[in-house]
């Protein structure tokens, strides 16, 4: 069984380029987060998708930021018009299911992309 | 202030030490979560408890609800510890989003 595949795992852009992020979840896993660490900094939440849905999106930025997690295919985070600020490891996790009664599941880790604004 | 607060930030130890680091919250959790960075930046969960004590080989994770205080041991430290420990918590109204400590850097010296 797989784990959290995340491609590519580095990845450079120009100062207003687009940068797509890809995130393939564990088999039978439908929950998708993304979460981005700066340079010398904690992690920080930017989203949380299921299929199709995005459920929380509160960590992402009002603009330039999507993130999409279509029926059949990988996750996406895609940044527009990159800027030096952008650059970051985006990681992304999955897990097989949240319980409404707050009994939460583990979130299995990728092993992150790297992007490099120059 | 962070609604996550990890110590130390920095850890040294010599091969064989226990070690702890802690970690204090100051929200309502639904759920903790103990996570290993390694040097080359992979994510590894190690554990996710909402009560009392779990235990995964020499890693031992203590969780105490009512001081919003955990603890991460490692017991006969190994210098393959050395990694950096992020502790990170469900918000008891955030669902399923982790809110992340700094991470503490732990080196466990040979």
């Amino acid at each position: 069984n797989a784990g959290v595949m995340q491609n590519p795992r580095h990845l450079v852009r120009r100062r207003g380029q687009e940068a797509r992020l890809r995130c393939s979840p564990m088999k039978g896993h439908s929950h998708v987060y993304w979460y981005r660490q700066l340079p010398e900094e904690g992690l920080k939440f930017m989203v949380y998708l299921q299929k199709e849905n995005i459920i929380d999106e509160s960590g992402m930025p009002k603009e330039r930021f999507s993130a999409e997690f279509p029926k059949e295919g990988p996750s996406i985070l895609r940044i527009q018009q990159v800027v030096r600020g952008d650059s970051a490891a985006y990681f992304c996790a999955s897990s097989p299911l949240m319980d409404r009664r707050h009994l939460l599941d583990t979130q299995y880790f990728g092993p992150g992309t790297r992007l490099t604004v120059l | 202030k962070n609604e996550v607060e990890q110590s130390p930030q920095n850890l040294t130890a010599q091969e064989g030490e226990f070690i702890t680091i802690n970690c204090s919250y100051s929200v309502g959790i639904s759920a903790l979560h103990w996570l290993q960075q390694h040097p080359g930046g992979g994510i590894v969960s190690l554990f996710m408890l909402s009560s009392g004590k779990k235990k995964h080989g020499r890693l031992i994770a203590t969780i105490n609800i009512q001081e919003k205080h955990s603890s991460l041991h490692i017991t006969a430290s190994h210098p393959r510890d050395s990694a950096v420990y992020i502790c990170a918590v469900n918000g008891e109204t955030s669902g399923s989003r982790l809110t992340f400590g700094e991470g503490t850097q732990l080196t466990v010296n040979p």
